[in-house]
């Protein structure tokens, strides 16, 4: 969807290191989340937001931390914890209950 | 919590003729009733939806019908090209909770 951005659409991580994945929507959405894709798979929760400077661990959170300081964004960081980070990121925002989630193109994060 | 299936996991078609993926979920406080398709590489882009106060939705050659009884939902696709190959993903949040997707259905169109 032409309202939710994320960048940049590769990333690379050494060993030990922090990535962080952004994600910004113009689309006044309360709540955005992050999900996980590996190859061949369905889409994992990671972290997810409903409100500003509020957010909440999903299924899958170990190695992962959020911000919402700011409506519009919703950046994720790929620690070092993480020791195995390679996948798709996908993040998406929904303005209400029962409405539709609207996705972004993605991150592909590789291993360095 | 909500647990979400999906059958079959692969499907091929031959051009021009119907598909049909069924999702199946546990909740009977859901209400809402999406599939997403996702081509190779991309991101999921929701291509209809249904709300239980309705039974069946249709958009050109694409259709969602809902048993809620049963708690299950299906997507038809009419007429499949090849443009349809892709993985498609249901999911049935109930209200005020997180979207739970189910694993998805691969649908090869085959020329």
């Amino acid at each position: 969807d032409g309202g939710i951005t994320q960048s940049p659409k590769y990333l690379f991580r050494k060993e030990g290191q922090n990535v962080t994945l952004s994600c910004e929507q113009n689309l006044n959405h309360d709540a955005m989340y992050w999900y996980r894709q590996d190859p061949g798979q369905g889409l994992r929760l990671i972290y997810y937001s409903q409100i500003v400077n509020d957010f909440q661990k999903g299924d899958i959170a170990e190695g992962y931390s959020v911000s919402r300081e700011k409506k519009e964004s919703f950046p994720l960081t790929v620690t070092s914890a993480q020791k195995n980070p390679t996948a798709f990121y996908l993040c998406a925002s929904m303005g209400q209950f029962n409405q539709p989630q609207h996705f972004g193109d993605g991150t592909r994060l590789s291993i360095l | 919590g909500e647990n979400v299936e999906q059958h079959p996991s692969t499907l091929s078609v031959q051009e021009g003729d119907s598909a049909v993926i069924k999702c199946t979920y546990s909740d009977s406080a859901s209400n809402y009733f999406p599939w997403y398709k996702q081509e190779l590489g991309k991101r999921p882009q929701l291509i209809i939806d249904i709300r239980s106060n309705v039974g069946e939705k249709k958009d050109q050659r694409i259709a969602v019908t809902l048993n809620k009884t049963a708690k299950h939902f299906s997507l038809h696709i009419t007429e499949t090209q090849p443009e349809d190959s892709a993985v498609y993903f249901c999911a049935a949040p109930p209200y005020g909770q997180n979207f739970v997707f189910g694993p998805g259905t691969r649908l090869s169109v085959l020329p």
